[in-house]
């Protein structure tokens, strides 16, 4: 059974990088087809999509992010990570990876996006 | 537009049946997933697709799709189905991202 967890500081001073790890047990992150994401839910709203890593080594991102963020893999390790530059306050968040793939495509539509597996979460602060 | 539409909250009583939607131009092109999210749980995939439901997931979720609207449905209702629903699809405009609506919280009454 794919099991991801997320690690990192759960406190960072504003200015600052926030970087989190999400380590991948039970499957390997060089499996082909599938994106690894980052999403953050921030207090009191809903869930955001900060952006994907793909196995072939592509990155999709955010338009609100795109200019502070990284994500990359480690495949020795079998984890990815997230990396977002310069935070404020208002990236004050629970920060979840999770892996989706496309499925699912006909005639009358493309694939969904089928998020299969995620991480618990972790809290992440912003504050000096 | 870029945006999914969701409606912010929904009430269902125990056992009814409540159904929620998901509206953006996106739709037209991509089936949608939907997932819920409990408090200090990781979200849950409910249906993804035309109408496919995960492993484990009960006969009690479908989804549905026409034009530009994807909807879910909760088919009597449980206590354990109150929670946060998500659709997400992928953006049709050209670039590379995902749409996520803004989540209905449904509660079962």
């Amino acid at each position: 059974q794919l099991q991801l967890q997320e690690s990192g500081p759960g406190l960072v001073k504003p200015s600052e990088t926030l970087s989190l790890i999400c380590s991948v047990s039970g499957g390997s992150i060089s499996s082909s087809g599938y994106y690894w994401d980052w999403l953050r839910q921030t207090p009191g709203k809903g869930l955001d999509w900060l952006g994907s890593l793909h196995s072939s080594g592509s990155t999709d991102f955010h338009p609100s992010v795109k200019s502070r963020i990284t994500i990359s893999a480690d495949t020795s390790k079998n984890l990815f990570s997230l990396k977002l530059r310069s935070v404020t306050a208002a990236d004050t968040a629970m920060y979840f990876c999770a892996r989706h793939t496309s499925v699912g495509a006909t005639t009358e539509r493309g694939g969904a996006e089928y998020f299969d597996h995620w991480g618990q979460g972790t809290l992440v602060t912003v504050s000096s | 537009s870029s945006e999914l539409t969701q409606e912010s909250a929904v009430s269902v009583a125990l056992g009814q049946t409540v159904s929620i939607t998901c509206q953006g131009d996106s739709l037209r092109s991509f089936y949608a997933s939907w997932f819920l999210h409990k408090p200090g749980q990781a979200p849950i995939t409910v249906i993804y697709g035309k109408n496919k439901r995960p492993s484990g997931i009960p006969d009690r979720f479908s989804g549905s799709n026409s034009g530009n609207t994807a909807s879910l449905t909760i088919m009597g209702a449980q206590a354990e189905d109150e929670a946060d629903y998500y659709c997400t699809c992928r953006d049709s405009s050209g670039r590379r991202l995902l749409l996520f609506g803004g989540g209905t919280k449904v509660t079962v009454l």
